[in-house]
């Protein structure tokens, strides 16, 4: 499978735990996002990269959110001090660098904060 | 601000009747819309978009300027149509990378 890929798929946290996630992109995609979606939601942008370089953050990701890129290739999007709100699907995307092309999106990785 | 509007939460039709999912946008430059599905235990993935007018699976969907509107049709539903659909939109080129805004996602289920 060549599609983007995400690691764990599932994982469950304490309150006041710290969290990673990783995500692998499509080989050739420029551009990667971080999507979360709660219950009955659709996704929410959280934050975008274009190479290594993280272009635009969401209000929603707050001070305990960081994501990094490091060479333009995976990246990893950490939550600190979680919170039981932080529960949801974190759903990461790519896309080529093209104007506005179609993103693919991996299965996601499900959080549960206890 | 962008904002996508999908007032159907559940849409439930049978076999062979047609399906209509509507999706109203908010948006003031020149957007492109996206449908997305999601089958049963599958990722999301692209359907169709405004730009390449194409018909995917028996879908079609027209972009509506006046209306602000990019409904998703087909004629003939099949059950294997049964998943979650949502509508999204993408600004205009620039720093934001053209993220995705997404509507809240209607529920088909297509019944025998």
């Amino acid at each position: 499978d060549t599609g983007v890929s995400q690691d764990p798929r599932h994982k469950i946290t304490k309150r006041g735990q710290n969290v990673t996630f990783r995500c692998d992109p499509i080989s050739e995609h420029n551009r990667l996002y971080w999507y979360r979606q709660t219950l009955g939601q659709g996704p929410e942008f959280l934050t975008y990269f274009q190479n290594e370089a993280q272009l635009e953050k969401s209000r929603l990701l707050s001070d305990r959110f960081s994501a990094e890129r490091p060479k333009g290739s995976f990246s990893t999007l950490e939550i600190q001090r979680t919170e039981q709100g932080d529960s949801a699907m974190y759903l990461c995307a790519s896309s080529p660098r093209l104007g506005r092309e179609t993103q693919y999106f991996g299965p996601g990785t499900r959080l549960l904060v206890l | 601000a962008q904002r996508v509007t999908q007032p159907e939460k559940l849409l439930s039709v049978f076999k062979g009747a047609p399906v209509e999912l509507k999706c109203n946008y908010s948006y003031s430059g020149s957007p492109e819309l996206f449908w997305y599905v999601q089958y049963s235990r599958q990722r999301l993935q692209l359907l169709l978009r405004h730009i390449s007018r194409e018909s995917i699976k028996g879908f079609t969907a027209d972009l509506n300027k006046g209306e602000t509107s990019f409904h998703l049709k087909k004629p003939f539903a099949q059950e294997e149509d049964s998943a979650m659909y949502y509508c999204a939109l993408s600004g205009a080129s620039g720093a934001a990378g053209n993220k995705l805004t997404f509507g809240g996602g209607t529920r088909v289920l297509v019944k025998p």
